[in-house]
């Protein structure tokens, strides 16, 4: 049984790029949720998508956009890329929205120059 | 006042040590907590849910106290595998599809031989 996979591991891009990062949640799961994790900080919630649709958002600006496909992945897309987006960005699926157990992904490293 | 707010640490404990970590929330609404465990450069993986009750998995005892808006969690006996960031975690959503994971900072723990 295949857990959370993203992809891709790690990515450097410049400031002003636009990014993409991808989620394929565990087997069973419908919904997804994505997180940037900063160095030394806990995990903080960027938006949760079910049903192809963005149910909850948390305080991050509209750079950040995401989507979620019949087959329940998702990708998490960022315009515009500043310094302070370098982080650890996760993705978790659950069994349902509102189910209180999430299993996370191993991320992707996201370095912006 | 932060949403989740952990002990600072670093702890550093040698092995056959207790430890208990301490953790105060800001949402007295708040539905679930959850006790996350993160090693370096990895993924947080959960390692208990915490009842009004008190829950107890092995060497491992999680504490709640609602009035207090106050969570702990005890670790005995520790493991050098027991080394890691331990995150407190609490659904401040209004229930239901309304769920939003809200992470502390972590506290990160070192047993020594």
């Amino acid at each position: 049984d295949a857990g959370v996979t993203q992809s891709p591991t790690h990515l450097i891009k410049t400031r002003g790029q636009q990014v993409t990062l991808r989620c394929s949640p565990k087997s069973g799961h419908d919904t997804v949720s994505w997180y940037q994790q900063a160095l030394g900080q806990g995990p903080q919630f960027i938006f949760q998508y079910y049903e192809e649709e963005e149910r909850q958002r948390g305080n991050f600006p509209d750079r950040f956009s995401g989507h979620q496909f019949p087959n329940y992945s998702s990708e998490l897309n960022v315009n515009a890329l500043l310094l302070g987006d370098s982080a650890l960005y996760l993705c978790a699926s659950s069994l349902f929205v509102g189910a209180d157990t999430q299993y996370f992904g191993p991320g992707t490293r996201l370095t912006v120059l | 006042r932060k949403e989740v707010e952990q002990d600072p640490g670093p702890f550093n404990v040698p092995e056959g040590a207790t430890v208990a970590f301490n953790c105060t929330y800001s949402n007295s609404a708040s539905q679930s907590f959850f006790w996350y465990r993160q090693d370096c450069r990895k993924e947080p993986k959960l390692l208990m849910s915490v009842y009004s009750s008190g829950n107890e998995d092995g060497r491992f005892t999680a504490q709640l106290n609602r009035a207090s808006q106050y969570i702990s969690l005890l670790i005995r006996d520790s493991k050098l595998s027991d080394s890691a960031t331990y995150l407190c975690v609490v659904n401040m959503g209004s229930g239901g599809s309304n769920y939003k994971l809200t992470f502390g900072k972590g506290t990160l723990l070192t047993v020594n031989p």
